[in-house]
């Protein structure tokens, strides 16, 4: 049972667009939020978190936003650069005792020019 | 330079031959973890450790023992690989627990034959 679900294996942006990519989630008790991108042979790194008591968290380049009563959380990246090319990691924790992380299957995002 | 190394970054061996997987960081983290990534299936934790001589089980540990006498090393044993255990390793830190950023390590291909 899949408690993190990105629906969208791959998606395909142009160069200076806006990506979007969503994550839902079932675990009501899920209270941290976090992305993560992946290259190819390396490990994923940490992009940016929200906490459950935000709606939105922004870094830069980089948007979280988050609906609690949908169980719906989603990434903007804007404006898209070739070198976000990688696979993105939605991620949710509901225990800061153990910081548990509960990963999505990741969606491929291919920035073209 | 802060980082979580791994070795070895690929192994193909045969089934029932005990392996060890090493993890280090050099960050002074308490908190560390082991993670698999399967296709479909996204990263799932493996075991997780609060502390030197503190580990737990995470959501698939069958297969897999690991131990943490130090700080810095967090290596992951597998006893008698089966060919299920054909995986992409990720072993992660943090400085502690309480919904702290996770540093990953570059990951390790194993395939069992």
């Amino acid at each position: 049972d899949q408690q993190v679900k990105q629906n969208s294996p791959s998606l395909s942006v142009q160069e200076g667009r806006i990506s979007i990519l969503n994550c839902d989630y079932t675990n009501s008790m899920f209270d941290y939020f976090l992305w993560y991108k992946k290259y190819p042979a390396e490990g994923p790194t940490f992009l940016i978190s929200i906490s459950s008591i935000k709606d939105k968290n922004e870094d830069g380049r980089f948007t979280v936003f988050l609906n609690k009563s949908a169980k719906h959380l989603s990434l903007h990246i804007v404006p898209s650069q070739p070198g976000d090319s990688a696979v993105y990691f939605c991620a949710a924790s509901g225990d800061p005792n153990t910081d548990k992380l509960i990963f999505g299957t990741g969606t491929r995002l291919q920035v073209f020019p | 330079e802060a980082q979580v190394t791994q070795n070895p970054r690929y192994l193909i061996t045969v089934t029932g031959k005990k392996l060890t997987v090493t993890c280090s960081q050099n960050m002074n983290h308490e908190y560390m973890s082991w993670y698999r990534q399967d296709p479909g299936l996204g990263l799932r934790q493996i075991y997780y450790s609060m502390n030197v001589e503190v580990t737990d089980k995470g959501d698939v540990p069958e297969g897999y023992k690991v131990s943490r006498k130090e700080k810095r090393n967090f290596p992951l044993i597998l006893e008698s690989p089966s060919p299920n255990q054909t995986s992409l390793y990720f072993c992660a830190s943090s400085l502690e627990t309480g919904y702290n950023e996770q540093f990953f390590g570059p990951g390790t291909r194993l395939t069992v034959l």
